[in-house]
This record gives structure tokens, sequence and C-alpha cells, in this order.
């Protein structure tokens, strides 16, 4: 079993629709992230967390530490948001790799 | 600043080749992480240095990948010999501090035949 689950696997959605994404993880953790891949292959950070909320434009990120669960929401979302969406965990114990989700692929139709 | 510079980004080879991938992470950044993504097993860490020394190499699949660091602008990750199923993007990533945001590069798309 995957130490960090997705949720949905896929995902189609209307442009202007809420999108929200989950993560559980199973382990202990020091850090949360949210990654974004576009098609063509690169990778951007979007978010790290490890308490409460962050929100950057149209996305938000939340964690609850005692569940081991997060979210990740898109407001009014448009096409350009389709891509795949990566949950990723630091496992406590300071400097270290993440273990990775196996993403969610999110598609916004105009 | 350029971000994390990999190269190549595209790279074919034959089965039994040597490989070898380059990574420039970013200036002032002491932790550098290689990645690599299939189809199947999504990202996966092979290894990532600290202040340019190996810390974890347990992602390393076998003893035909190894990975340097000379300096702190430098790191390759090497395959000899290539097998096709080493085919897969590889990606290096670098972040300043023990915990915080990962910067990664363009990957390098590799197949070997």
């Amino acid at each position: 079993k995957n130490e960090v689950e997705q949720s949905p696997q896929n995902l189609t959605a209307q442009e202007g629709e809420f999108i929200t994404i989950n993560c559980s993880y199973s382990v202990g953790i020091s850090a949360l992230h949210w990654l974004q891949q576009h098609p063509g292959g690169g990778i951007v950070s979007l978010f790290m967390l490890s308490s409460g909320k962050k929100k950057h434009g149209r996305l938000i990120a939340t964690i609850n530490i005692q569940e081991k669960h997060s979210s990740l929401h898109i407001t009014a979302s448009h096409p350009r948001d389709s891509a795949v969406y990566i949950c990723a965990v630091n496992p406590g114990g300071g400097a270290d790799g993440l273990t990775f989700g196996k993403g969610t692929h999110l598609i916004i139709q105009p | 600043d350029a971000g994390v510079i990999q190269s190549p980004r595209h790279e074919v080879t034959e089965m039994g080749q040597e490989v070898t991938l380059r990574c420039k992470p970013i200036s002032g950044h002491n932790s550098l992480f290689w990645y690599r993504q299939t189809m199947m097993r999504g990202l996966e860490l092979l290894i990532y240095f600290n202040n340019n020394v190996p810390i974890d190499d347990s992602g390393m699949p076998e003893d035909r990948f190894s990975a340097k660091m000379p300096n702190a602008s430098f790191s390759t990750l090497k395959i000899q010999p290539s097998e096709p199923r080493d085919s897969a993007v590889y990606f290096c990533a670098s972040r300043q501090g023990e915990i915080g945001k990962l910067f990664f590069g363009s990957g390098t798309q590799l197949s070997v035949l």
C-alpha cells in the first residue's frame, strides 16, 4: 500500500467549477507538498505546509495533521489549470526526500 | 536565477551503453535530489545530497546507478550499463535548508532501446 494516497485519480470538470483533490497519508510527516505537472513534464511546487491553510491566487491548500489528510482546492477553475496534481510528504526526521502520491489528472473543459 | 538546469533534455541510447545525466542546482541551495518518474510507479526518490554529501541512496535501483556531487553547483547521475527498463524521466530538484519548497529541473527523458 502506498504511503500517500490521492483521490480522485482522474477528474474532468467544466470551466468555473470548484475543484477538490484529496490526499491521505499513513506516516508521520514534517511537511506536505502539492506539486503541479503540466503536459510537457515540468514540475512546479505549489505549496508546502505543515499545518492549517495556505492560499495563492485561486489555489487553497489545507492540512489536518491529526487526520493525516490534506486537500487542494481550485476556485473558478480554468482550462489552464489542466495538469497532474501530485501530493508528496516529507516523512518526519529532518532532511530527507519526498514520498509521492500517484497524482490526480485534472482536465478543465471550456 | 535560471532555476535548476538539467541536461540533456532528451537522451536515446542503446542497451548496454553508459548514460550520464547532469544537473546544476539553484545557487545557494544546499540539498539536491534525483527523482525518476515512470507511468507505472510515478515519482520515486533515487538519491539526495545535503551539502554535497550523499545522505540517502536507498532508492538507487542497483549498482548500475551511481550519483556524484563534486561541488555545490553540479551533480551527475550515471547508469552503466543501461537497460530498457531504465527508460523514464529523470528529474533533479534542489532546495535551501532542510525543509523547504523544492525547485525542479525540466527533466531528462531517457529512452534505452
